[in-house]
């Protein structure tokens, strides 16, 4: 049964389209986020949220929308993609918001926008 | 702002000899220090943490770290590799709020026979 799992796992699709990525934990965490690794496999944080509410948001385009339901799940959407949006999308859980919370991650959400 | 550097993008062992991968860290409070490994298509595994305390930690797999605070580094090590350890390597740094990790932009050890 897997921990934190993200759908779909790979996504093709051309400049302009919108897309979502979902998310969804079943350890019982209470804070989610995505973090993006780009070709170089760089890993870069974009959104954290806390019980449902957004905590971290670095600087992304504000065509990406992170959505929160529930504490279980974390979806991402993207507008008008563009081809510097291809990389694979990770989502993550964790206990606690504060820095002692190990991070689950998903296996990933390979984006490739041709 | 935090930063992590892992100076070394490959490393190439053969199975059976040692590891060390090195992380260097520039934060200006106490830092809260992560490795994490990644398999090819899979998401990062957390291998080790160091938080406060005994600044040579254990963690799975075998590997172990050690903090050294006047070097500002990290550096993860294994004393003998098996090929199921070829393997992408992150260590990150994490901040007081909001368990932002920031990561270092990995090394890759290859594994040779």
């Amino acid at each position: 049964d897997t921990a934190v799992s993200q759908t779909p796992k790979y996504l093709v699709t051309q400049m302009g389209n919108d897309k979502s990525i979902k998310c969804e934990q079943n350890l019982g965490h209470d804070t989610m986020y995505w973090y993006k690794q780009d070709s170089k496999k760089f890993l870069k944080i974009m959104f954290s949220y806390n019980n449902k509410e957004l905590i971290i948001n670095e600087t992304v385009p504000n065509r990406f929308s992170p959505k929160s339901p529930d504490k279980a799940h974390l979806n991402l959407h993207i507008n008008s993609l563009e081809l510097g949006d291809s990389a694979v999308y990770f989502c993550a859980s964790s206990r606690t918001e504060g820095p002692a919370g190990e991070l689950f991650f998903g296996e990933g959400s390979r984006l490739t926008v041709l | 702002a935090q930063s992590v550097t892992q100076p070394d993008i490959h490393i190439t062992v053969s199975e059976g000899a040692s590891l060390e991968l090195r992380c260097n860290y520039s934060y200006g409070a106490t830092p809260y220090l992560f490795w994490y490994v990644q398999s090819p298509g899979q998401g990062l595994q957390l291998l080790l943490k160091y938080f406060s305390g005994d600044t040579l930690v254990q963690g799975i797999k075998g590997f172990e770290a050690e903090f050294k605070r006047s070097q500002s580094s990290f550096n993860l090590r294994k004393p003998s590799v098996h090929w199921s350890d070829a393997a992408e390597y992150f260590c990150a740094v994490g901040v007081a709020a909001g368990n932002k990790l920031t990561f270092g932009g990995g090394t890759r050890v290859l594994v040779k026979p």
